[in-house]
């Protein structure tokens, strides 16, 4: 199976400077990557993806991610950050494409971000 | 949260009862999928359907029963026989055609069982 791993529970930066939530991935075969951002009490909200194509990959709210197929890396990053991007963020990778159509996706545990003034 | 909507937000109930946690969606998607979420722990999938009247156990199914009566509705019950039902679940919808791969949330159910 695949599996997705996010090593920090938790990421604290100050408002205005750079960040970034880390994920690494096991798959076989080519890798179908997500980054999916939870505020409190709420659902997912999808951010980004990675298909194919560019190893940079922009998404909402000013967030990209970069690809790094030697490192098995698809790590999250923004330029600047701001204290409303303080939220639960998780990396997902496609388990398998479902017979019928859609996936099964396998998600990471999260990290929880926290942007501080 | 896009055209997806889980009620009640909250729900609380004792143990040894069945409660059905209700999902609709108007965005048209075939494919339906119940998530658990728990603290440390990610999502993980209960049930997914990608047509009517029919639904596949996910990785975590016992203590859990599904139905897929119309597109637009899946509810999910949690049985008795469910031993840890205290929750959050998650309710998601994607398309099966034209492999866009990321699936849309509703805002969740916070279950409690005491």
């Amino acid at each position: 199976a695949q599996s997705v791993a996010q090593p920090e529970d938790q990421v604290n930066v100050a408002e205005g400077n750079p960040l970034t939530v880390k994920c690494t991935y096991s798959v076989s075969g080519n890798p179908y990557l997500f980054w999916y951002v939870q505020y409190p009490n709420r659902g997912l909200q999808f951010l980004l993806k990675y298909i194919t194509g560019d190893n940079l990959v922009k998404g909402s709210y000013g967030f990209e991610a970069e690809f790094n197929k030697s490192q098995t890396s698809f790590h999250l990053k923004k330029p600047s950050a701001l204290v409303s991007d303080s939220a639960l963020y998780f990396c997902a990778v496609r388990d398998k494409e479902l017979t019928g159509g859609g996936n099964k996706l396998t998600f990471g545990t999260g990290t929880q971000l926290k942007v501080e003034l | 949260d896009g055209g997806i909507t889980q009620s009640p937000k909250y729900l609380f109930r004792k143990e040894g009862q069945n409660v059905t946690l209700s999902c609709e969606q108007n965005l048209n998607h075939d494919a339906m999928y119940w998530y658990r979420q728990d603290p440390g722990q990610g999502l993980r999938l209960i049930y997914y359907s990608q047509i009517v009247n029919d639904f596949q156990k996910g990785d975590i199914a016992e203590g859990y029963s599904v139905s897929r009566e119309k597109k637009e509705s899946f509810p999910l019950t949690v049985t008795s026989a469910q031993k840890n039902p205290t929750a959050f679940y998650l309710c998601a919808s994607s398309p099966t055609q034209n492999r866009p791969y990321e699936q849309y949330f509703g805002p969740g159910t916070r279950l409690t069982v005491t």
